[in-house]
């Protein structure tokens, strides 16, 4: 039981440059969800798809666009890389969004864009 | 809008003291508070929840608590290891899917 699990940890991209970043869970949860966290900030929403077949933007969905491809796994692409997306990306998931439910984090991918 | 604010950003007590990190926030219409701990390099992992009807959750060494009306939640650390190094983290879930972060306390305990 892996949990969640990201590919790749680490990445250095040139802007204008794209990537996908890779999201699975073992977990059978319905929700997921991609996190940014920068230096001094707390962790913020890009996008959620709070079942299969469905995705939602958060509070950061600009430079991004997302792929819920089955119940596993959830992908974040980034179309033309800019530096501000330098960042550390987390997926996580979570049984169904209820509000009593724990969101079960990944290792996250460290983002370099140069 | 909310903001979750945790002070102070970092913390260096000796080992076996008893600790106190904080969390504010400032719309007290929330579902529940979570406290999270991150390791260096790695995700985060859930610690407590408190659910918005509740005063405060427990476990083990850990106590936290929460006062909505206050804006106010506290995480309590019995006899400090040195394990316990990590950044902790709070959270609130004012509706919906969305979770609103904290940046964290940065805490070191001293061996």
């Amino acid at each position: 039981n892996a949990g969640v699990t990201q590919t790749p940890k680490f990445q250095v991209l040139k802007t204008g440059q794209s990537m996908t970043l890779q999201c699975a869970q073992d977990m059978n949860h319905n929700s997921m969800y991609w996190y940014r966290q920068d230096p001094g900030m707390g962790l913020r929403l890009i996008y959620y798809s709070a079942s299969e077949g469905t995705t939602d933007k958060g509070e950061v969905p600009n430079g991004y666009n997302v792929s819920r491809l089955n119940k596993r796994e959830f992908s974040l692409r980034l179309e033309s890389a800019a530096p501000s997306q330098t960042s550390v990306y987390f997926c996580a998931s979570s049984m169904d969004g209820q509000m009593q439910e724990t969101q079960y984090f990944g290792p996250g991918t460290r983002l370099l864009v140069l | 809008k909310q903001e979750v604010t945790q002070i102070p950003a970092a913390l260096s007590v000796p080992e076996g003291e008893n600790l106190v990190l904080n969390c504010s926030f400032t719309d007290s219409a929330i579902y529940n508070l979570q406290w999270f701990r991150q390791d260096p390099g790695k995700g985060l992992t859930s610690l407590l929840l408190i659910q918005s009807s509740q005063r405060e959750q427990t476990s083990g060494r850990l106590n936290a608590s929460l006062d909505k009306s206050s804006g106010r939640s506290t995480l309590y650390i019995a006899a400090s290891q040195p394990g316990d190094s990590a950044t902790y983290l709070c959270a609130v879930r004012p509706g919906g899917f969305k979770t609103i972060f904290g940046a964290g306390t940065r805490l070191f305990v001293k061996a």
